[in-house]
C-alpha cells in the first residue's frame, strides 16, 4: 500500500550543528506534508508544513524542502540546541486523504552538548 | 485554557478485561482521531471521527470500538479481542475531518496489560 518512509530513525547531533531528517512518500498524488515534534511524554505537535506548490518553506531554525518529482521532502534544523531533542513524524497525504495523514515511523533525535 | 486531555496517564489491566480510554476537547472541534504509538512503528491509526455520532474505522480498528455521542468526547474502548492492546494511545483533534487541518495531540495514555 502506499506509505511514507523516514530516516534515519536516530539522529544525533552536536548542539549548534545542523540537523535533516528525511521522508519519501510512493503517492504521487501527495499534496500536503506536516512534521510532527513529540516531546519526552507529551504528545505530538505540529512545527511547520509544506504544501506541493512550493518547494521550500522556513520558519526561523526549521525549513522544510520538497521535492515532487523525487517524491521526498526533508526537515532542516539549524543551530541546534538541548531543547531540539525529540521524536519527529513526518507525514503526508495519502490516496487523496480518505484516510487522513499517514505517518513516518519517526526520527528521535538527540542534541549532544 | 483550551486543550484535548486524556485520562488516566497510565493505565493497567488484566489480560480479557476490556478498558475505556477517555479522551475530552474543549477546542470545538469537529473532527477527533485515535492513535497507537509503539516503539519504531509511529502512529497508526485506529479510528477518527469527522462529527457527532459518526465514525470511521482506521488501520488497525480490529478489537477496538469507539463511540462520539458529545461533540467534545471520543472514548475508545480496547476489548479482550485486541490480542497485543499494551502500547500508548494517543487521541487528537482537528477543527474538521479534512487531513489538511493541523491536528491537536492529547499527552497520551501508557495501557499496560499484565
Amino acid at each position: 500500500g502506499e506509505n511514507v518512509e523516514q530516516h534515519p530513525s536516530t539522529l544525533s547531533v552536536q548542539e549548534g550543528d545542523s540537523a535533516v531528517i528525511k521522508c519519501t512518500y510512493s503517492d504521487s498524488a501527495s499534496n500536503y506534508f506536516p512534521w510532527y515534534k513529540q516531546e519526552l511524554g507529551k504528545g505530538p505537535q505540529l512545527i511547520i508544513d509544506i504544501r506541493s506548490n512550493v518547494g521550500e518553506k522556513k520558519d526561523q531554525r526549521i525549513a522544510v524542502t520538497l521535492n515532487k518529482t523525487a517524491k521526498h521532502f526533508s526537515l532542516h534544523i539549524t543551530e541546534t540546541q538541548p531543547e531540539d531533542s525529540a521524536v519527529y513524524f513526518c507525514a503526508a497525504v495519502i490516496g487523496g486523504g480518505a484516510d487522513g495523514l499517514t505517518f513516518g515511523k519517526g526520527t528521535h533525535l538527540i542534541i549532544q552538548p | 485554557d483550551g486543550g484535548i486531555t486524556q485520562s488516566p496517564k497510565y493505565l493497567f489491566r488484566k489480560e480479557g478485561q476490556n478498558v475505556t480510554l477517555s479522551c475530552e476537547q474543549n477546542l470545538n472541534h469537529d473532527a477527533m482521531y485515535w492513535y497507537r504509538q509503539d516503539p519504531g512503528q509511529g502512529l497508526r491509526l485506529i479510528y477518527y471521527s469527522q462529527i457527532v455520532n459518526d465514525f470511521q474505522k482506521g488501520d488497525i480498528a480490529e478489537g477496538y470500538s469507539v463511540s462520539r455521542e458529545k461533540k467534545e468526547s471520543f472514548p475508545l474502548t480496547v476489548t479482550s479481542a485486541q490480542k497485543n492492546p499494551t502500547a500508548f494511545y494517543l487521541c487528537a483533534s482537528s477543527i474538521s475531518g479534512t487531513p489538511y487541518n493541523e491536528q491537536f495531540f492529547g499527552p497520551g495514555t501508557r495501557l499496560t496489560v499484565l
